[in-house]
């Protein structure tokens, strides 16, 4: 079955340090892979993709994530995070004709 | 900046009432998606749309039913609402497959 995995449901970091969440898919095909941001109260904000060409991809806000195909997996980083970038990040992958699935999410707390 | 509406943020609605959520997009796009989102399962697919008159169940269709008569308009309708209906509706369009989904603010619904 085609799935997508977020394997932290929350994570906390200080204010300035790096972090990497983490991603992984298991889907056929080549998929396209994004990610999104939830703050609360809101709907998704698109932050991100990878369609083909460099794995390392750059989006909005400073994020960036990497693709490794061998490891399937998209995971999402940020060298600096600040207090407002607390919030819900979703992993997502398209990988047939507009099938679309999200990871459960990723609670982020940036401790101030 | 493309925009995706939802009509209501909040509602509160007793139980065998019937609902209509609505969701209205400024873009051209043919497709449009109604998640659902509950805290520790993620965004599932109601249903989804990729042309006027047009639908597919997404993965948990049951005790819902969409219309979409205009391009831009895409409704979900809950025949009977029950209280295991409470949860975050979030309306998106756009092309998965080459861009990003474009969510709207999302619908609270609270069945009593």
């Amino acid at each position: 079955a085609q799935s997508v995995a977020q394997p932290e449901d929350q994570v906390n970091v200080a204010e300035g340090n790096p972090l990497t969440v983490k991603c992984t898919y298991s889907v056929s095909g080549n998929p396209y892979l994004f990610w999104y941001v939830q703050y609360p109260n809101r709907g998704l904000q698109f932050l991100l993709k990878y369609i083909t060409g460099d794995n390392l991809v750059k989006g909005s806000y400073g994020f960036e994530a990497e693709f490794n195909k061998s490891q399937t997996s998209f995971h999402l980083k940020k060298p600096s995070y600040l207090v407002s970038d607390s919030a819900l990040y979703f992993c997502a992958v398209c990988y047939r004709d507009d099938k679309i699935i999200f990871g459960k999410g990723t609670r982020l707390h940036i401790l101030p | 900046d493309v925009k995706v509406t939802q009509s209501s943020r909040y509602l509160v609605k007793r139980t065998g009432e019937k609902v209509f959520l609505e969701c209205v997009q400024d873009m051209d796009h043919e497709n449009m998606f109604w998640y659902r989102q509950d805290p520790g399962l993620g965004l599932r697919l109601i249903y989804f749309s990729y042309d006027v008159k047009m639908k597919e169940k997404g993965d948990i269709p049951e005790g819902y039913s969409v219309s979409r008569e205009k391009k831009e308009r895409f409704s979900l309708i809950l025949e009977s609402a029950s209280t295991n209906q409470t949860s975050m509706y979030l309306c998106a369009g756009g092309t998965a497959g080459f861009g990003e989904l474009f969510f709207g603010e999302g619908s609270r619904l609270t069945v009593l």
